[in-house]
């Protein structure tokens, strides 16, 4: 009964360089959103997607950060030219197919950590 | 636009003791609300849910949180802390019935139980 799975769980990375981050839903989950936590921040949301569509990229960077959530596979947050304040764990969650109250809970997984030298 | 307030960073007690963890929220309409747990470097654990009804909430571990909606509040509580339960602990929103909407979430409020 797999929960959320990501991965890596920690990565390292010089500025300039790319990180991707790959995260596979609860099965049955639909949907999925990434978070960024940072120490003095909490936890701030980023992106909502379901397969192949992104819903709520709000709190996405304009430059630099994108995401997908593919028909097949996981879903990735990529991050280009990652510079030293990329540095956090960034989480994600699914939720099932969403009621229609949108009452449901979200469903975490460990985590990713990038560090950025 | 909605948001959480979590007005401690951090709450210490003594084990044994009832403890509550404080959330304001902010947010048109009638809200739904969540409380997370977090223990260090793990993802964050669902512990209880306000979606409507009662609004004494009980959830996981023994916690429960009540809704006010003339305070706009919903506090977590248990009333006896554990030392296994210092963690960080989250406060979240949702606007109820809003297509494509994320969980907000507050800053967090690390508990601290000692022994």
């Amino acid at each position: 009964n797999a929960g959320v799975m990501q991965n890596p769980r920690h990565l390292v990375r010089r500025r300039g360089q790319e990180a991707r981050l790959r995260c596979s839903p609860m099965k049955g989950h639909s949907h999925v959103y990434w978070y960024r936590q940072l120490p003095e921040e909490g936890l701030k949301f980023m992106v909502y997607l379901q397969k192949e569509n992104i819903i709520d990229e709000s709190g996405m960077p304009k430059e630099r950060f994108s995401a997908e959530f593919p028909k097949e596979g996981p879903s990735i947050l990529r991050i280009q030219q990652v510079v030293r304040g990329d540095s956090a764990a960034y989480f994600c969650a699914s939720s099932p197919i969403r009621d229609r109250g949108n009452t449901g809970e979200l469903f975490f997984g460990e985590g990713s950590r990038l560090t950025v030298l | 636009a909605q948001s959480v307030a979590q007005p401690e960073d951090q709450v210490n007690v003594a084990e044994g003791n009832p403890l509550t963890v404080k959330c304001t929220y902010s947010v048109s309409g009638n809200p739904y609300l969540f409380w997370y747990v977090q223990y260090p470097n793990r993802g964050l654990q669902f512990l209880l849910k306000y979606i409507t009804g009662d609004n004494l909430v009980k959830g996981s571990y023994g916690f429960e949180a009540e809704f006010n909606k003339s305070q706009t509040s919903f506090h977590l509580k248990k009333p006896s802390a554990l030392v296994s339960d210092s963690a960080l602990y989250f406060c979240a929103v949702r606007a109820p019935n809003q297509a494509g909407t994320a969980l907000i979430f507050g800053k967090g409020t690390t508990l601290s139980v000692s022994s």
